[in-house]
C-alpha cells in the first residue's frame, strides 16, 4: 500500500525558513518523480514544485522559484521541501504526492498534508 | 502559468448527471492527453479520480467519465450520489510545468 506522511509544518515569521519532509513507503520511490502542491486557506490547489526519480531535474511554479529548493534522499525514501524568504503568501497546507507512472509528476497517491502558517 | 477554468459550482439531485468542464489553452489541455481530474472532501487529501483523460483509477466507480474536445477537458458524473459532494480539480501539463483548474464545488440536492 502506498503510504505519504508529510512533516515539518508549523508557524514561522515572515522572512524565515521551513523545511518540510514526506516519508514515503509502498512503492519503489526511487524510481517515482515526486511533487509538492500547497492549498492556501480556503482556496485551490497549486502546483508547486516537482523533481526526476533520480533527483537530477526539477521545476518550480513561479511563484516559489529562486526561495524553495526540492530535494529527495532515495536512501532513505524521503522527499523534502526547503522553503525560505517565506510570506503569509505562502500559508498553506502543504502536500506531497507521488507520479501517476514513471516519467510523469501528476500525482495519484497524496499525503495528509502538513499545515505551514507564516504570521509574526 | 494560469489557473485552468472551472465552474465555481454545480448541482444536480441524487441520480441525476452533472459535468464539470476545465478550459485551458493549446499550451496545456488542448496539447497534451494527460488532464487528471481529483477530488476532495472537506479537510482531506485530493483523490486521483481520472488520468490521462478518460482513465479510471482501480478502484473509482465507473459512473466518472473524462473526456476532451480541444481546449475544455469535461469530467462527468453519472448516476450522482451523496459521497460525491466535494470540490473537484482538473489538473494539466502546461510545457514544463503543471497547473490546476480553479477548483469546482459539487452539490447533491
Amino acid at each position: 500500500e502506498v503510504q505519504l506522511l508529510e512533516s515539518g509544518g508549523g508557524l514561522v515569521q515572515p522572512g524565515g525558513s521551513l523545511r518540510l519532509s514526506c516519508a514515503a513507503s509502498g512503492f519503489a520511490f526511487s524510481n517515482y518523480a515526486m511533487t509538492w502542491v500547497r492549498q492556501a486557506p480556503g482556496k485551490g490547489l497549486e502546483w508547486v514544485s516537482g523533481i526526476s526519480g533520480s533527483g537530477r531535474d526539477t521545476l518550480y511554479a513561479d511563484s516559489v522559484k529562486g526561495r524553495f529548493t526540492i530535494s529527495r534522499d532515495n536512501s532513505r525514501n524521503t522527499l523534502y521541501l526547503e522553503m525560505s524568504g517565506l510570506s503569509a503568501e505562502d500559508t498553506a497546507d502543504y502536500y506531497c504526492a507521488k507520479g501517476q507512472r514513471i516519467g510523469t509528476l501528476l500525482p495519484d497517491y497524496w499525503g495528509p498534508g502538513t499545515q505551514v502558517t507564516v504570521s509574526s | 502559468q494560469s489557473a485552468l477554468t472551472q465552474p465555481r459550482s454545480v448541482s444536480g439531485s441524487p441520480g441525476q448527471s452533472v459535468t464539470i468542464s476545465c478550459t485551458g489553452t493549446s499550451s496545456d489541455v488542448g496539447a497534451y492527453n494527460y488532464v487528471s481530474w481529483y477530488q476532495q472532501h472537506p479537510g482531506k487529501a485530493p483523490k486521483l479520480m481520472i488520468y490521462d483523460v478518460t482513465k479510471r483509477p482501480s478502484g473509482v466507480p465507473d459512473r466518472f467519465s473524462g473526456s476532451k474536445s480541444g481546449n475544455t477537458a469535461s469530467l462527468t458524473i453519472s448516476g450522482l450520489q451523496a459521497e460525491d459532494e466535494a470540490d473537484y480539480y482538473c489538473c494539466s501539463h502546461a510545457g514544463r510545468l503543471y497547473v490546476f483548474g480553479t477548483g469546482t464545488k459539487v452539490t447533491v440536492l
